[in-house]
């Protein structure tokens, strides 16, 4: 069966520090990897999402990058942490190719910028 | 994708059907009609999806009208731990989806 990671659970950062967010897919090969963003009462907001090894699309502009080094790792990431960041950040995956039945959401990370 | 609607809040009575309505009155003929819903501090959990015909697992049905232009999630018996917040949410193609505000379902013991 299918199992997705994300890590850590929780995190506070200060405003400018760096940030590094994982998440990791097991039991499936070539998965669709996205991430998304919940600010504190709000909807969930798509920020990336991959279909492949070093494939990248961003659907919001802002100081967040995403990085997808191996097939089933997806790394979000931020040089400098503004305030704004502060929300529950939310790792995806779905079967990759053709249409898009499910997709399966995992734990999440609640970051705080202070 | 087409637009949804939905109501912002519902209560429902535990034991009794929660019934969620949405509109998608711009839905086209090759779009699904996914359900999916968020209890408080988890990630979204899929529920069912349906292109025309009515459908129904374990979890719950999900009735289309014949112009699919709206739907109706059923719950047939509501718990309290399905207090979550629904989103409704029409989709073609391999593109990420696109979640709305949803409806927040409380029930009510």
């Amino acid at each position: 069966s299918q199992t997705i990671h994300q890590w850590p659970a929780t995190l506070v950062q200060p405003v400018g520090s760096p940030l590094s967010l994982e998440c990791t897919v097991e039991g499936t090969s070539n998965p669709n990897l996205y991430w998304y963003r919940q600010a504190a009462g709000r909807g969930l907001q798509l920020l990336f999402y991959s279909v492949g090894i070093g494939q990248i699309s961003s659907e919001v502009p802002q100081n967040l990058s995403a990085s997808r080094p191996q097939d089933r790792q997806f790394i979000l990431s931020s040089k400098k942490l503004l305030l704004s960041d502060s929300g529950f950040y939310l790792c995806a995956w779905s079967l990759g190719g053709g249409q898009i039945y499910e997709q399966y959401f995992g734990p999440g990370t609640r970051l705080t910028v202070t | 994708d087409a637009k949804t609607t939905q109501p912002t809040s519902m209560d429902c009575a535990e034991g009794r059907a929660a019934n969620l309505p949405c509109n998608h009155s711009t839905i086209s003929g090759n779009e699904y009609v996914y359900w999916y819903r968020q209890i408080h501090s988890q990630g979204p959990q899929y529920i069912i999806h349906g292109l025309k015909n009515n459908e129904t697992n374990e979890m719950a049905s999900l009735i289309i009208t014949e112009d699919r232009k709206s739907s109706t999630l059923i719950l047939p018996h509501a718990t309290l731990r399905d207090t979550a917040v629904y989103y409704c949410i029409s989709h073609s193609g391999n593109t990420p989806l696109v979640f709305g505000k949803g409806t927040r379902l409380s029930v009510i013991a």
